[in-house]
């Protein structure tokens, strides 16, 4: 059982415009979520993040969305540019399960010029 | 901010030889680093749970007699893969954290393939 889900593998938008990606989740103990992105050949880089007491977070032209209710979380990014070009992925952590994250399959964001 | 090497970033070897993967922080202490095995198109497999001075916590499914981990220091956890064979080709990658609900802060990954 996935517990955290992206369910959309790639998205395309054009430079300039709002990327919104999706991500839920399962499991009600998670209380830390994080976003990541990921250049081909490379390790992960953080993002940004949100706490389960917050319901969004912003820092530049990110902002993450948490829905808790619903178990959903977005990243907006606005205005996407090129350099974003990337495979974005989703994590979320629990205090129960030592701080180990889950991460969801990732989305693959092409920003166009 | 907080640097993790991994080495090496490539790696080609024979079937049945071993093949060790280092990973460390550089500016900063990791009592626990984590490993993660990446698949074409897939997300992130966490592999164990590397914690400094005691034996590593492997995930459901993953073989600890294959995958020797070991974190002898504070900045430095290794992967040993055993008895490589082609189905272990993957994409490695470490990462280590600076607390509970700190992001994590990973290398840049090892590309192995094992012919």
């Amino acid at each position: 059982d996935q517990q955290v889900k992206q369910n959309s593998p790639s998205l395309s938008v054009q430079e300039g415009r709002i990327s919104i990606l999706n991500c839920d989740y399962t499991n009600s103990m998670f209380d830390y979520f994080l976003w990541y992105k990921k250049y081909p050949a490379e390790g992960p880089t953080f993002l940004i993040s949100i706490s389960s007491i917050k319901d969004k977070n912003e820092d530049g032209r990110f902002t993450v969305f948490l829905n808790k209710s619903a178990k959903h979380l977005s990243l907006h990014i606005v205005p996407s540019q090129p350099g974003d070009s990337a495979v974005y992925f989703c994590a979320a952590s629990s205090a129960t399960n030592a701080g180990k994250s889950t991460f969801g399959d990732g989305t693959t964001l092409t920003v166009k010029p | 901010g907080a640097v993790v090497s991994q080495h090496p970033s490539r790696v080609i070897c024979k079937s049945g030889t071993s093949v060790k993967i280092e990973c460390r922080s550089l500016d900063f202490q990791a009592t626990t680093m984590f490993w993660y095995r990446q698949f074409p198109k897939q997300s992130l497999m966490l592999m164990a749970t590397s914690n400094e001075g005691s034996k590593a916590t492997y995930e459901q499914g993953v073989e600890k007699d294959k995958f020797l981990i070991n974190h002898a220091s504070l900045t430095l956890s290794t992967l040993t893969v055993t008895s490589a064979h082609p189905e272990d080709s993957s994409f490695y990658i470490c990462s280590a954290g600076t607390g509970f609900n700190s992001p994590l802060h990973f290398g840049n990954g090892t590309r192995l393939t094992v012919t």
